[in-house]
């Protein structure tokens, strides 16, 4: 079973912040947030990841809540080359990718308008 | 360039054949996944290896098979056993201890 809920759907105009939210209600103490992206046909691409402290990079920035149990992937200056399907995942510390039997769920679709 | 490749990008095959998707890697990732993927879903993890001469079932093996003879090489034979093998086919490796996964670009799988 999935452990992050995300909307199914998200639209944002280009040039503006795109602000993707997920759920993770249930996240352990030793659980990172993972987000992943996927452009249509290709594989996914690694955007960022955090435990409790807001993360920035080239990509994006990663907004986590004080509790924990939610999050916010903000792409800052949307493009349409940001239009994919964005996956929230969590993941242990130190954990092997495949070891949890991890799913990535349905993701958000987020589509960039010009 | 380091990566991780998978090829052929599209295979068409006739129902009842076994067909072999290839995976390679030059990351030196001891860990590497295959997933399978059908439209307007998610990833489903069909087998992982997180070292040489030894791999684990995922969720979906069923009709699968795969070996891991080289750390650089995972492939993926989808048998006639599997009822529905029409899909979308990603590899993936990591490093075992570092949970950032890489994918390959996929394969397009349709049986006829």
């Amino acid at each position: 079973d999935a452990k992050t809920t995300q909307p199914p759907s998200m639209d944002c105009a280009e040039g503006r912040a795109a602000n993707l939210p997920c759920n993770h209600s249930t996240i352990s103490g030793n659980e990172y947030v993972y987000w992943y992206r996927q452009i249509h046909s290709q594989g996914p691409q690694y955007i960022i990841h955090g435990l409790k402290n807001n993360e920035t990079n080239e990509m994006a920035s990663l907004i986590i809540t004080e509790d924990r149990k939610s999050s916010t992937l903000i792409l800052p200056h949307a493009t349409l080359r940001d239009t994919a399907v964005y996956y929230c995942i969590v993941r242990p510390l130190g954990s092997n990718f495949g070891n949890e039997k991890l799913t990535f769920g349905t993701g958000t679709r987020l589509t960039i308008i010009p | 360039d380091g990566g991780i490749t998978q090829s052929p990008k599209y295979l068409f095959r006739k129902e009842g054949q076994n067909v072999t998707l290839s995976c390679e890697q030059n990351l030196n990732h001891d860990a590497m996944y295959w997933y399978r993927q059908d439209p307007g879903q998610g990833l489903r993890l069909i087998y992982y290896s997180q070292i040489v001469n030894d791999f684990q079932k995922g969720d979906i093996a069923e009709g699968y098979s795969v070996s891991r003879e080289k750390k650089e090489s995972f492939p993926l034979t989808v048998t006639s056993a599997q009822k529905n093998p029409t899909a979308f086919y990603l590899c993936a490796s990591s490093k075992v201890t570092n949970t950032e996964a890489f994918f390959g670009q996929g394969t397009r799988l349709t049986v006829v």
